[in-house]
Formats: structure tokens, C-alpha cells, sequence
């Protein structure tokens, strides 16, 4: 069965600094992968996802996310980050577009 | 995309009571999905709901604590029956829709805070 690690649970960051939240499946074939926040009282917002093709998926609000299959890796990166971009955030991979496994989550602390 | 409501936002509910979550969509969706978040913990997929058949349920959740209706394409409810403290949890609705690329899309409604006493 497919699995998704996050091996960061906290994460502080300043503000206009980068980010970037590592994101590690299992899996035997390419899953699709995607990136999820949740702000703080709100559902789930996709930021990305990946299926086929480029490598480097480009998202909203600046994120980005790298598929590495040699190192099972889909990380989340953001060059400047905003007091906005405080939130949690959620890999999921899917041998299918449904029936997502996601992972525990990183929480993104922004301080000014 | 899908836009997607929950009913109630929150509630709080004495042990052994039933709650009854609704789910509506602006549009007609195949899938929709059922899944728990509980406190500080990731989401975890209760069941898949298609219209017309029968809810399938993830390992460890059965039918009878947890049934689900999905009368027709844009809504679907979630019942979480004779409650326990354990089943204080966010419980969220998602959808699957087709994407632009054709690839289908899963999005999520804003979820259910329930607190079970």
C-alpha cells in the first residue's frame, strides 16, 4: 500500500525567507502526488499537484514542488514566504486521483 | 473546482446521540469522499460515496457507525452514530471533478468541527 512521510512536523520560518517542506512516498509505480494547506479553521486547498510530464510543478500563491522518483521525494518549496503562508500543510499521494493517503502534516510558523 | 458547503460548521454533542453532517456541491460530482481528521492527526479516508450504490468503507470503519447517503449527484450525508469522546474529529467532505488536464481533481469542503462530551 502507498505511504507518505513527512519527516518534519513544526517548521519556523521569517518572513521573505524560503521554504521548503520535504514530502517522501512509497509506492511502486509513479503515484500522483499532490501539496494541501489548511489555514486555520479552513478545508483543505489544493496548492499543486503532479501526475506526469515536467518534473518541477509550479502551483499557487508561489509554491512550487519538485518530483524526484530516485529519491521518492515531492518537496514543497517557496522562495519568499508571507505571514499568510502560516498554515498546515498535507502531502498526499494516490495510486489514483482518489482515494488520497496523506501524510501527518508539517505546521508552518512565520515569524516577522 | 467545486465549490463545497458542510452543514453544521461545529457542533458539540453528548455521547451516545447521532449527528448527521450534509454535504452540497455547486455541481454534479461523481465521487465524494468522507474522511476524519482527528485532533492534530492527518486525514484519514472513512468511505467513497457514488450515487446510486452503496458507500465503501475504509479498514476500520463500518456502515453501521458511520452510514452514509448519497441521494443524487451534488449532496451526500455522513452520520456519525452513538458518539464517543473518540469521535470528537473534523470530519470533511471532498469531491473529484475533471481538471483542466483531464486528470480529476479532488477538493475539499471546509469540514465539521465535532466535540463529543
Amino acid at each position: 500500500a502507498q505511504s507518505v512521510t513527512q519527516p518534519d512536523i513544526h517548521i519556523t520560518v521569517s518572513e521573505g525567507a524560503s521554504l521548503e517542506l520535504r514530502c517522501n512516498y512509497s509506492y511502486g509505480a509513479t503515484p500522483y502526488l499532490f501539496w494541501y494547506v489548511q489555514s486555520p479553521g479552513q478545508g483543505l486547498q489544493l496548492l499543486l499537484k503532479y501526475f506526469s510530464g515536467d518534473t518541477l510543478v509550479q502551483g499557487i500563491k508561489g509554491f512550487e514542488a519538485e518530483f524526484k522518483r530516485s529519491q521518492s521525494s515531492f518537496n514543497l518549496r517557496k522562495p519568499s514566504v508571507h505571514w499568510r503562508d502560516a498554515a498546515e500543510y498535507f502531502c498526499a499521494v494516490g495510486v489514483s486521483s482518489y482515494k488520497l493517503s496523506f501524510g501527518a502534516g508539517t505546521t508552518v510558523t512565520v515569524r516577522a | 473546482s467545486a465549490v463545497i458547503s458542510q452543514k453544521p460548521s461545529r457542533d458539540i454533542c453528548q455521547r451516545g446521540t447521532s449527528l448527521t453532517i450534509q454535504c452540497q456541491v455547486d455541481s454534479q460530482v461523481t465521487m465524494m469522499f468522507w474522511y476524519r481528521q482527528q485532533p492534530g492527526q492527518s486525514l484519514t479516508l472513512i468511505a467513497t460515496a457514488n450515487q446510486g450504490s452503496e458507500a465503501t468503507y475504509e479498514s476500520g470503519f463500518v456502515i453501521d457507525k458511520f452510514p452514509i447517503s448519497r441521494p443524487n449527484l451534488t449532496f451526500s450525508t455522513l452520520t456519525v452514530s452513538n458518539m464517543s469522546p473518540e469521535d470528537s474529529s473534523i470530519y470533511l467532505c471532498s469531491v473529484e471533478t475533471s481538471g483542466l488536464s483531464s486528470y480529476n481533481e479532488q477538493f475539499f469542503g471546509p469540514g465539521t468541527r465535532l466535540t463529543v462530551l
